[in-house]
């Protein structure tokens, strides 16, 4: 069974700092790999998707990498601003379930 | 602009009663899905569609059923057999079920039973 990790499962940081979130998923046999960002009782917004040939996807201030043979994702954020506040979700389409596994989820807090 | 509609934003259900929610999309996407957010257990998936008039069971779809008519629209109805439907719930959909472009995501019901 698929299973998603994501650690810290919160963190609060000092606004200006750099980021990393962190997501680990057991089975290595995945389409893709979504990141997904939530305000507190909203929907959510997709922030970056990594495709299994690919390593890496950037957009803006936001750096996703993927590494299949370890199993491990991982978000980095740069410059944080208080903006940046909310739960970020990792999440895994397995190949042989097609369907979309979500980890926990990290709070972020960035601090002014 | 292109998205997804759920409604209503907030639904009470009492005891025994049965509610639908509503997910409607104009992104001409082909999968949809339901999924059920509660604290610490991030999301379920409750029931998916990839085509109209089609659909299979997620993970917990005991007390739900769902309807695929319209390509555009997939609502979820929760029945009285569901003893704990108090949750948040996200409609979701893809281009297809392995979807290069990912998931998109409505802003979501949150239904209290009272």
């Amino acid at each position: 069974k698929q299973e998603v990790t994501q650690i810290p499962a919160a963190l609060s940081v000092p606004e200006g700092e750099n980021l990393v979130l962190n997501c680990s998923f057991t089975d290595s046999a995945i389409y893709n790999l979504q990141w997904f960002r939530q305000d507190p009782g909203k929907g959510l917004t997709s922030l970056l998707l990594i495709q299994s040939s690919q390593r890496e996807q950037t957009s803006g201030r936001l750096n996703a990498s993927l590494d299949k043979s370890s199993g491990r994702s991982t978000l980095y954020i740069a410059a944080s601003q208080p903006g940046d506040s909310a739960t970020y979700l990792c999440a895994v389409f397995l190949q042989g379930a097609q369907k979309l596994v979500f980890g926990q989820g990290t709070r972020l807090t960035i601090n002014p | 602009d292109g998205g997804i509609t759920q409604s209503p934003k907030y639904l009470f259900r009492k005891e025994g009663q049965n509610v639908t929610l509503s997910c409607e999309q104009n992104l001409n996407h082909d999968a949809m899905y339901w999924y059920r957010q509660d604290p610490g257990q991030g999301l379920r998936l409750i029931y998916y569609s990839q085509i109209v008039n089609d659909f299979q069971k997620g993970d917990i779809a005991e007390g739900y059923s769902v309807s695929r008519e319209k390509k555009e629209s997939f609502p979820l109805t929760v029945t009285s057999a569901q003893k704990n439907p108090t949750a948040f719930y996200l409609c979701a959909s893809s281009i297809d079920r392995a979807g290069p472009l990912g998931y998109t995501f409505g802003s979501g019901t949150r239904l209290t039973v009272v």
